[in-house]
């Protein structure tokens, strides 16, 4: 089964300064139709969890163009160009390549220094 | 606008059942699979279960195997998780969530299912 793991599992930063999220995974998310199903959740304090980037590095709807996605094969990062109050939550890397076992890495906490 | 709004949920001793709903509308619910996450008290997400667009084929987490089944109702527009032999590690918040665009574009608002005598 694939395992997920985001590093670090804690993140203070500084309002407007940058912050780095990593997702590694142990086998190549790479699909055999040529995607790479790896996607990226925010889940903001009490409420349901929310994509923000799909197959890498796509962007949903609504989503603020400061949040951005890169990575190939097993290694994956979100970015936040510079952190804004209302990014504090829980970030959660997912593959959908490989549908067994844990889909979702453990989750990263951002907070605010 | 898109909106997934689940119920079912509840206080269940061990042993029991339980099933969720998760009615969906505003997006074409019968052509994308549907799943069921799930998030214990203070821990992150885990993907339950998996059903396909026509409701032939499912997938299920090891944890839940053999005591949950997930199910669809086209008509009704509404996805379904049957909850049986429950477990005090059953105890979460539970998602429905399903395709669009990729996998879980869409979320319902969560139903707490706590396990307990």
């Amino acid at each position: 089964d694939v395992v997920m793991t985001q590093s670090p599992l804690s993140l203070p930063v500084t309002l407007g300064q940058p912050a780095s999220i990593s997702c590694r995974s142990s086998q190549s998310l790479v699909h055999s139709d040529g995607n790479t199903y790896l996607s990226w959740f925010q889940q903001r304090p009490g409420q349901s969890p929310r994509r923000l980037i799909y197959r890498v590095s796509n962007r949903d709807s609504g989503v603020p163009d400061r949040f951005s996605g890169s990575g190939s094969g097993t290694d994956f990062t979100l970015k936040i160009s510079r952190v804004e109050a209302e990014d504090i939550g829980v970030y959660y890397c997912m593959q959908g390549t490989h549908w067994l076992g844990d889909l979702f890495g453990q989750g990263t906490e951002l907070e605010i220094k | 606008e898109v909106q997934l709004v689940q119920s079912g949920g509840g206080l269940v001793q061990p042993g029991g059942s339980l099933r969720l709903s998760c009615a969906a509308s505003g997006f074409t619910f019968s052509g994308h699979w549907m799943h069921w996450v799930r998030q214990a008290p203070g821990k992150g997400l885990v993907w339950v279960s998996s059903v396909f667009s026509d409701g032939s084929r499912a997938a299920y987490a090891d944890s839940v195997k053999g005591r949950f089944t997930i199910s669809r109702d086209t008509a009704k527009n509404t996805l379904y998780l049957q909850i049986n032999s429950l477990r005090a590690e059953d105890t979460a918040v539970y998602y429905c969530t399903g395709n669009s665009v990729d996998n879980f574009d869409y979320w319902g608002q969560g139903t707490p299912v706590t396990v307990s005598s």
